[in-house]
């Protein structure tokens, strides 16, 4: 069965303290695996897609990589404004529809 | 802007009142979808559209209904709405498989 697997449930850092979120997955053969940041109350808003093992993508201080079993959504000297739940997803080749993790609470104290 | 339009942000109705949430997305996309989002239940998707005029059920389609008539529109209609429905409801769209999706705000709607 496709299933996704985010952990921590949440995570509580100190301002600038580096971190790594996981999201691990089994899919039968995989489309894309999608990273999603979301606000309380709001709509995800769009991270990244990733392919491939081995890829990796880039923004501000998140950087997130692929292998064939998991992704990890890694952030660099957070920011308060850095903190909401971050959402993983993956599409298998076999199916349109995403499947969702439960999501990483980050929480980044000043 | 590139955007995608729910209205209402906030309905309270009350049960077996018809009610119609609207979505709209000026990107042009062909991909859209309808979500709801519960504490500890996450994402769960309630229907998909591939392309104008076809639909399919997600993982949880009882007590909804949708339409794509036009690209840009993909109402969600709640016949007899009932107080398990009362949830926070996204729609999102996306240029096709493969591709991450732009979400709306959210609607969230309580049944009393």
């Amino acid at each position: 069965e496709d299933q996704v697997t985010q952990s921590p449930e949440a995570l509580r850092l100190q301002e600038g303290e580096s971190s790594s979120l996981n999201c691990s997955y089994t899919v039968s053969g995989l489309r894309g695996l999608f990273w999603y940041r979301q606000d309380p109350g709001k709509g995800p808003e769009f991270l990244y897609t990733l392919y491939s093992a081995g890829e990796e993508k880039e923004k501000e201080r998140l950087k997130a990589t692929l292998t064939k079993k998991e992704s990890f959504l890694h952030i660099t000297a957070p920011k308060p404004e850095d903190s909401a739940t971050y959402l993983c997803a993956v599409q298998a080749d076999s199916n349109y529809q995403l499947i969702w993790g439960a999501g990483t609470k980050l929480i980044i104290k000043p | 802007e590139a955007q995608v339009t729910q209205n209402p942000r906030y309905l309270i109705t009350v049960t077996g009142k018809k009610l119609t949430v609207t979505c709209s997305q000026n990107m042009n996309h062909e991909y859209m979808s309808w979500y709801r989002q519960d504490p500890g239940l996450g994402l769960r998707q309630i229907y998909y559209s591939m392309n104008v005029e076809v639909t399919d059920k997600g993982d949880v389609p009882e007590g909804y209904k949708v339409s794509r008539k036009e690209k840009r529109n993909f109402p969600l209609i709640l016949e007899s709405p009932s107080p398990n429905q009362t949830s926070l409801y996204f729609c999102a769209s996306s240029v096709g498989t493969g591709y991450g999706y732009t979400f709306g705000s959210g609607t969230r709607l309580t049944v009393v």
